[in-house]
C-alpha cells in the first residue's frame, strides 16, 4: 500500500511560468490537504479537498493559485505566473475521514522560482 | 494570543538523554498530532491522540485534554532522532490543521 505520492520532488520555474504539483493520496483516502512551508517558517494550511469538491480554500492566496481533486487521478495544486515568493516546500496529506483519522503526508515538492 | 505554543523552540541533547517537548493550545480539540520532519525531508506522522498516552518504540506521547497540553517524550535519544517535531490539531470546528512552530532537536553523539 503505497503512501502519499507527490511529484515532482523538486521543481524549478522561472518567474511568470506555471507550476503544477501533483498529489496521489493513499488508497482509500478521499480527503486531501495541501500545506505550504516557506523557508525558515512553519507549515501553513492552504486548501482541503474531497473528491471533486473544494471544502475549504481559506489558506490559498486569492490569485494565481488553484487546486482540484478530480474523480480520477491525483490532486493538482496549480500556481500560475509564479513569483520568487512562491518558492517553498508544498506538502500534501491525505486521510480516510475528515477528523480523528491519522494523517499521511507526502515527501513534498520543493518549488524554486528563479 | 497564539492558539498553540510549543516549547522549547530549540533543544540540544546528548545521546541517551530523556527528552520532553511540550505543546499547549487554547482551543477545544478532538485530536492532536505529533509530526516529525527531518531537515529537507518529508513529514512523518508519529502519533494521533485524543486522550491518555501512546507509545511507539522509544517515543511516548501524552495528552491532557482538560489542561490543553500534550507532551512528546523520547527515551534513550539517538542522533537519528535529530529533526523538527511539530504538534498539530484541528482548531475548533474548522477544517484547518493548526501547526505549532516546531521544536528543532539536535542529539549529539
Amino acid at each position: 500500500n503505497a503512501g502519499v505520492m507527490q511529484n515532482p520532488r523538486h521543481l524549478v520555474r522561472r518567474r511568470g511560468q506555471e507550476a503544477r504539483l501533483r498529489c496521489s493520496p493513499m488508497k482509500g483516502h478521499s480527503h486531501v490537504y495541501w500545506y505550504r512551508q516557506l523557508p525558515e517558517e512553519g507549515l501553513k494550511f492552504m486548501v482541503y479537498l474531497q473528491k471533486e469538491n473544494i471544502i475549504d480554500e481559506s489558506g490559498m492566496p486569492k490569485e494565481r493559485f488553484s487546486a482540484e481533486f478530480p474523480k480520477e487521478g491525483p490532486s493538482i495544486l496549480r500556481i500560475q505566473q509564479v513569483v520568487r515568493g512562491d518558492s517553498a516546500a508544498y506538502f500534501c496529506a491525505s486521510s480516510r475521514d475528515r477528523e480523528n483519522s491519522p494523517l499521511h503526508f507526502g515527501n513534498g515538492t520543493r518549488l524554486t522560482v528563479t | 494570543k497564539n492558539e498553540v505554543e510549543q516549547s522549547p523552540q530549540n533543544l540540544t541533547a546528548q545521546e541517551g538523554e530523556f527528552i520532553t517537548i511540550n505543546c499547549s493550545y487554547s482551543v477545544g480539540i478532538s485530536a492532536l498530532h505529533w509530526l516529525q520532519q527531518h531537515p529537507g525531508g518529508g513529514i512523518v506522522s508519529l502519533f494521533m491522540l485524543s486522550s491518555g498516552k501512546k507509545k511507539h518504540g522509544r517515543l511516548i506521547a501524552t495528552i491532557n485534554i482538560q489542561e490543553k497540553h500534550s507532551s512528546l517524550h523520547i527515551t534513550a535519544s539517538h542522533p537519528r532522532d535529530s529533526a523538527v517535531y511539530i504538534c498539530a490539531f484541528y482548531g475548533g470546528a474548522t477544517n484547518k490543521l493548526i501547526f505549532g512552530t516546531g521544536t528543532l532537536l539536535a542529539v549529539q553523539p
